[in-house]
């Protein structure tokens, strides 16, 4: 069965602090992974995607990895602010099979000041 | 604002009711998706749309859900005889183009409590 397991499940962090957010998928056949951010009762906005032959993409403070070989993708957050205080979901496509997205059930970041 | 759209926001209905959540997804798009969120979870798939077509059903939908998109373009999910355990953020996302590379974006969901 296609799992997405993301650790940890909540963290605490102060501001202007650093933090690596870890996600280990079984998803196979492999089509790409992505992070998504998710402010509370708002919808998930993208912030990565990356294919196989991607190790490292930015956007922003936001550095996600991916090992295609290991299955495992990290998510750095860098110089965190008030506003980086979200869930963070990792979702992996699953090639071959039109839409199957597995999600993760997110990491819950709160930064404080 | 030419995101996707949901509505309502929020929906409170009494247990047995029947309910309808509408979406519009961002013009161009010809990829339509919904999932349901409960409370500390990820998003679970429900059902996808291209253009007028439903692709693909999740077994999480039983058969009090349905969901349509008539002219490919707007998307109606509603739920007959309603149920606690359907309590849940529902969220629509859409994507364009053939590829499953396209990023989602998604809609702020309907918020449903059944009473």
């Amino acid at each position: 069965k296609n799992q997405v397991e993301q650790s940890p499940q909540s963290l605490i962090i102060l501001e202007g602090k650093n933090c690596t957010l870890q996600c280990n998928y079984t998803v196979s056949p492999f089509s790409n992974l992505r992070w998504y951010k998710q402010d509370t009762g708002r919808g998930p906005v993208s912030l990565t995607i990356m294919t196989f032959s991607e190790n490292t993409k930015s956007n922003g403070r936001y550095t996600a990895t991916l090992d295609a070989d290991t299955k495992q993708s990290s998510l750095h957050i860098t110089a965190s602010q008030l506003s980086d205080s979200a869930s963070y979901i990792c979702v992996v496509s699953e090639g071959n099979a039109g839409n199957m997205l597995t999600f993760g059930g997110g990491t819950r970041l709160m930064v404080k000041p | 604002d030419t995101g996707v759209s949901q509505d309502p926001r929020h929906k409170i209905t009494k247990r047995g009711q029947n309910v309808t959540f509408r979406c519009d997804p961002i013009s161009e798009h010809n990829r339509l998706y919904w999932y349901r969120q409960t409370l500390g979870q990820g998003p679970e798939f429900l059902t996808y749309f291209q253009n007028e077509a439903q692709l693909e059903k999740s077994r999480l939908l039983s058969d009090r859900f349905s969901a349509e998109r008539p002219k490919g373009s707007f998307s109606t999910l509603e739920i007959q005889r309603t149920e606690q355990g359907d309590s849940a953020m529902y969220l629509c996302a859409s994507s364009y183009g053939t590829s499953h590379n396209s990023p989602l974006h998604f809609g702020n969901g309907t918020r449903l409590t059944v009473t």
